[in-house]
């Protein structure tokens, strides 16, 4: 089935850093939404976005909502450690048989 | 906010038996559940889809007589993994989604499976 598109696969910054992820679609959504994955648990979500050119901050976490609807991304500012974990991106397509399609995540690790 | 609980957590079974997993919406009523499967350092790939009170609508590619979906009640959806084999051996994650625009998608915490 679809992918969204995420990469790098992993990235490597340094704590307090700011660090930016995208996603892309060739197909438009009207909703996205990231989530984070820890070693062993379920996706939590951070942020989700429902219109385009939306804009929406969560702490250090701000994503936006790309206007041709087929694009996001999400800022961590001021890296801690514990931001450490997989970041996934999830289109949203509303409709009879709606479901989330994910991007492949991005590893994020954060150096003390 | 909204929660789901899987469960169990983790769970170790022998070749041939079969393997019920959980999954309850705590605080919300799931009009559908999600049934996903993650290999390591992989994305998580849709098995089913399943809404309360109807037969589950599998991906392509998954054994509906291999893993039993059943969603009986607005708030619990199982997955049973029929005579396991080792290659079932996953990561087992459920999503629920609530009734409203003002609930998204949230996902259980995940089970362990290891057929041995």
């Amino acid at each position: 089935g679809q992918q969204l598109n995420q990469s790098p696969q992993s990235m490597f910054i340094q704590e307090g850093e700011d660090v930016s992820m995208n996603c892309t679609s060739s197909s438009i959504f009207n909703t996205w939404l990231w989530y984070k994955q820890d070693p062993g648990e379920g996706p939590v979500l951070l942020i989700a976005l429902y219109k385009a050119g939306e804009l929406t901050s969560n702490g250090r976490l701000t994503a936006q909502f790309g206007i041709t609807r087929k694009d996001s991304f999400l800022n961590i500012s001021a890296s801690i450690p514990s931001d450490v974990g997989i970041y996934f991106c999830a289109g949203h397509l509303s409709g009879a048989n709606s479901k989330l399609t994910f991007g492949k995540g991005i590893t994020l690790s954060v150096r003390p | 906010g909204a929660v789901v609980s899987q469960h169990p957590s983790w769970v170790i079974c022998k070749s041939g038996t079969s393997v019920k997993i959980e999954c309850r919406s705590l605080d919300f009523q799931a009009t559908t559940m999600f049934w996903y499967r993650q290999f390591p350092k992989q994305s998580l790939m849709l098995m089913a889809t399943s809404n309360e009170g109807s037969k589950a609508t599998y991906e392509q590619g998954v054994e509906k007589d291999k893993f039993l979906i059943n969603h009986a009640s607005l708030t619990l959806s199982t997955l049973t993994v029929t005579s396991a084999h080792p290659e079932d051996s996953s990561f087992y994650i459920c999503s629920a989604k609530g009734q409203g625009a003002g609930y998204g998608y949230t996902f259980g915490s995940g089970t362990r499976l290891t057929v041995v």
